[in-house]
């Protein structure tokens, strides 16, 4: 099925740790992005991309990078994990008909 | 930048019942998403809302735009478990969806 893969689903990191959340979507859009969920806080983006090649921050991007090397994958590097950091992550491409999102990533940094 | 604000936060609500949901903007409403999320799942989309007075529904939920009033609300007809989840309501901004911070909606048998 066309739609927005992420992976993992969970993860647990300890603080300081690295790690890349991937996100690949099959529709051909150009344009992704990363969302981060908090509780009270509702959706907050961090990055996004409106093609391979260009990046650029959202609301929340610090602590995070990202890249685009092709039209399919928008990676999400955090360098450093902080507590601050546990959230649900969410990939969204945006196509003629609206966005899609993945199914998240629920990421706990102890 | 524009906000906006769900009504209520948490909602409860017995099956068979019917309920709505209310999303307010802080500036003109030319667009609106909705989306439902359950836990351990992405969001879902329900319904896009493209002009002022614009009306559609899906099964037995129903959305409006009131642009005058620079609100949005959702309607459930004849509430079911199926239904449970949290609704967030979105708008277009400067390459970004804006959302709302959502209502958690709880069917109660």
């Amino acid at each position: 099925n066309a739609g927005v893969t992420q992976t993992p689903k969970f993860q647990v990191l300890k603080t300081g740790q690295s790690m890349t959340l991937q996100c690949a979507q099959d529709m051909n859009h150009e344009y992704m992005s990363w969302y981060r969920q908090d509780p009270g806080m509702g959706l907050r983006l961090i990055h996004y991309s409106v093609g391979a090649g260009i990046t650029d921050q959202g609301e929340v991007p610090n602590g995070y990078n990202v890249s685009r090397s092709t039209t399919e994958d928008f990676p999400l590097r955090l360098l450093s994990a902080a507590p601050s950091q546990t959230s649900v992550y969410f990939c969204a491409s945006k196509g003629f008909y609206g966005y899609t999102f993945g199914s998240g990533t629920r990421l706990t940094v102890v | 930048s524009q906000e906006l604000e769900q009504s209520p936060q948490s909602l409860i609500v017995q099956e068979g019942k019917n309920l709505t949901i209310n999303c307010t903007s802080s500036k003109t409403l030319y667009g609106l998403y909705w989306y439902k999320q359950k836990y351990g799942e992405g969001l879902i989309f329900l319904m896009m809302l493209q002009k002022g007075g614009e009306e559609k529904s899906h099964e037995k939920i129903t959305a409006k735009l009131d642009e005058k009033k620079q609100q949005s609300s959702l309607h459930i007809t004849a509430s079911q478990p199926s239904h449970a989840g949290i609704y967030l309501c979105g708008v277009l901004g400067a390459q970004k969806l804006v959302f709302g911070q959502g209502t958690r909606l709880t069917i109660n048998p």
